[in-house]
């Protein structure tokens, strides 16, 4: 297992549905990131954790839930979705929040359908 | 406000035909600036980081620069294979990184 692993790669889901989005990183990283990414626009940073504690939440609605249970793992619980929040969700690791905060290492996300 | 905005949107090169990908940026305190390239369906994948205005890093047929006001992404005789969306993005002093929406570069042969 190398880098940072995200499943599921594609999901479809209603607008009533619960899902959630799970994120492995095999680096030893202390920081961990979700960035939303629409076509044609920048990648929009949702939330980071720092050390398995979130430091950031970029005035995301409360319909995403993120959870990390440990440095190498990340979770973005999704319900009640809106069809707007169709979207490629990228999850990011780095070494730490600061030093290195530039220098990501992504997933290779999951696309995400809302019907 | 931190802005970073990428020129041109897009980029269609023959093989071989050299060009430069241009990132400007207002940020306060710049911490670094950061290329990375993303090919279709993946995430982006990390290629440089400049701090300082006058620094200059290289890797196979990319260059990056950087000034005090935006970077260059140098693609010297591009193949097919360097098709790819480039992405740059600034760091601040409040560790806070802001991307641009990128360059699409396609290279035919």
């Amino acid at each position: 297992e190398t880098g940072v692993t995200q499943t599921p790669r594609h999901l479809v889901m209603g607008m009533t549905n619960k899902k959630s989005l799970k994120c492995e990183q095999h680096l030893g990283h202390n920081a961990m990131y979700w960035y939303k990414q629409s076509a044609k626009k920048p990648l929009e940073l949702m939330f980071v954790y720092n050390f398995k504690e979130q430091t950031e939440n970029n005035s995301v609605p409360s319909r995403f839930s993120p959870e990390c249970p440990n440095s190498s793992h990340l979770f973005l619980h999704l319900h009640t979705l809106q069809p707007e929040d169709s979207a490629l969700y990228l999850c990011a690791s780095s070494q730490d929040r600061l030093d290195n905060a530039g220098e990501l290492f992504f997933g290779e996300g999951s696309r995400l359908t809302v019907l | 406000e931190d802005q970073v905005t990428q020129s041109p949107e897009a980029l269609r090169l023959q093989e071989g035909e050299s060009s430069s990908l241009n990132c400007s940026y207002t940020v306060s305190g710049l911490r670094g600036l950061f290329w990375y390239r993303q090919d279709p369906g993946k995430g982006p994948e990390f290629l440089f980081t400049l701090y300082s205005a006058g620094e200059e890093k290289e890797k196979e047929r990319l260059k990056a620069t950087l000034t005090k006001k935006e970077s260059f992404l140098h693609i010297t005789a591009p193949k097919p294979e360097d098709s790819a969306t480039y992405l740059c993005a600034v760091g601040d002093s409040w560790g806070k990184l802001q991307f641009g929406a990128g360059t699409q570069v396609v290279v035919t042969p």
